[in-house]
């Protein structure tokens, strides 16, 4: 079984700094990528995804994220974060495997940004 | 256009009961999935459904049950609620099947506390 791993557990940052947090997954085939962000009291919302092609995935709100196959990695980064952007991200893994669309979350990171 | 709706948004309910909790996917969406989040943890699959049919299964005991209707609304339903149910409950509907090419959209959840 696949499985997801977010090695950040809590981040705080101070606004403008850049951000990167950690995805890692266990899965031999091939997978499709997705984080999630989840703002207090909202809920799950799709930052981005990849699927296939360019390694490297521009998603809503100047975020991105990068794909390295040979690390089992997707990163989520932001060059200049805001005091909006304190939420929970989740990073989630689907196989791709045309079984179905069951997402593997990590157990995801609490960013807190400072004014 | 409305987005997945549930039902109820909290509720409690004692150890042994029986729970019914309901979800409306976006108009044109054929898939529901349903998703466990305990509190600090990431969301963990329960079920997919498509078309009515049951389509995957997480880890998950037998007391958890679920059903699509034909409009691809879905009901998932818990048995002798135990302590360790108490989570946010949280439904995720999308176009299609399969994860490739789609994007799956999450409810706010339904908060149940078992007391």
């Amino acid at each position: 079984a696949q499985s997801v791993s977010q090695h950040n557990h809590h981040v705080i940052l101070s606004e403008a700094a850049s951000l990167e947090l950690g995805c890692n997954y266990s899965y031999g085939g091939t997978v499709n990528l997705f984080w999630y962000v989840q703002y207090p009291g909202q809920h799950l919302q799709l930052l981005l995804k990849y699927f296939s092609g360019d390694p490297l995935v521009k998603g809503i709100k100047g975020f991105e994220a990068e794909f390295i196959k040979s690390k089992f990695s997707f990163n989520l980064r932001k060059p200049s974060v805001q005091w909006s952007d304190t939420a929970e991200y989740f990073c989630a893994v689907n196989p791709n495997n045309n079984a179905g669309n069951m997402l593997t979350f990590g157990g995801g990171t609490r960013l807190m940004v400072k004014p | 256009d409305a987005g997945v709706t549930q039902s109820p948004t909290h509720l409690i309910k004692t150890r042994g009961q029986h729970v019914t909790l309901r979800c409306s996917p976006i108009s044109g969406h054929k898939s529901v999935s349903w998703y466990q989040q305990v509190l600090g943890q990431g969301p963990q699959f329960i079920f997919q459904y498509y078309e009515k049919e049951e389509r995957g299964r997480g880890n998950f005991p037998d007391r958890f049950s679920a059903r699509q209707f034909p409009n691809y609304s879905s009901e998932l339903n818990v048995n002798a609620l135990l302590l360790g149910d108490s989570a946010l409950y949280l439904c995720a509907s999308s176009p299609m099947r399969t994860a490739s090419g789609n994007t799956i959209y999450f409810g706010e959840g339904s908060w149940l506390t078992v007391v």
